[in-house]
């Protein structure tokens, strides 16, 4: 069945380290694919997505590429900061209309 | 941007108890309202879809009687889960649609701890 991994955290990184949020998706066909952020309180939302191979999303500073070959999603920020602590999510869709989460994956940078 | 309430954030109860969630979309009309449940540590599972005005699709798996939804109207979506249990605890997060469905903006969630 259709399915996405993503690693556990908490990943925790100093302030303007790079991230990397690893994730891999099973599917049937081809998705698309999101990433979904969640600040502490606050409800989820999109980050960044990509609806087709090879497409690269990009919002805020972070990065991911619609990889087929590998079937992956990767999330990527050159220089984290505070302000983005948060639980982020990986996401494939279908046009069922139903949205497969990974697991989440919680974020802590320090000062 | 679009906003959507969750209400509680957080609720304990006793076993045996009814506990109603709601889900409002605050500045548009939402068709279309998923509720997802997500344990510790696992995946957010979608329970169900609701359109407004027609009975909620529950995915298979959960039991209809025992989270009832109802989405009365364009604004407003209510998870109730009847005669909670322990292994009902869990986080509970809606989301809604907007009128083309091209969106999608999801609540805050709510923790129900059940004694």
């Amino acid at each position: 069945g259709n399915s996405v991994t993503q690693m556990e955290g908490p990943v925790t990184l100093s302030e303007e380290a790079f991230l990397t949020i690893n994730c891999t998706y099973t599917a049937t066909g081809y998705p698309s694919l999101f990433w979904y952020v969640q600040y502490p309180g606050e409800g989820l939302q999109l980050l960044l997505k990509a609806t087709k191979a090879d497409d690269k999303g990009s919002n805020k500073g972070f990065e991911a590429t619609y990889r087929k070959e590998t079937t992956s999603f990767h999330l990527e920020k050159g220089s984290v900061q505070v302000s983005d602590s948060a639980v982020y999510f990986c996401a494939l869709f279908f046009n069922t209309d139903k949205l497969i989460f990974g697991t989440g994956t919680r974020l802590q940078v320090f000062p | 941007g679009a906003v959507v309430s969750q209400h509680p954030s957080r609720v304990i109860c006793k076993s045996g108890t009814s506990v109603k969630i709601e889900c409002r979309s605050l500045d548009f009309q939402a068709t279309t309202m998923f509720w997802y449940r997500q344990f510790p540590k696992k995946s957010l599972m979608l329970m169900a879809t609701s359109n407004e005005g027609s009975k909620a699709t529950y995915e298979q798996g959960v039991e209809k009687d025992k989270f009832l939804i109802n989405h009365a109207s364009l604004t407003l979506s209510t998870l109730t889960v009847t005669s909670a249990h322990p292994e009902d605890s869990s986080f509970y997060i809606c989301s809604a649609a907007d009128r083309g469905n091209e969106k999608l903006f999801f609540g805050s969630g709510t923790q129900l701890s059940v004694l």
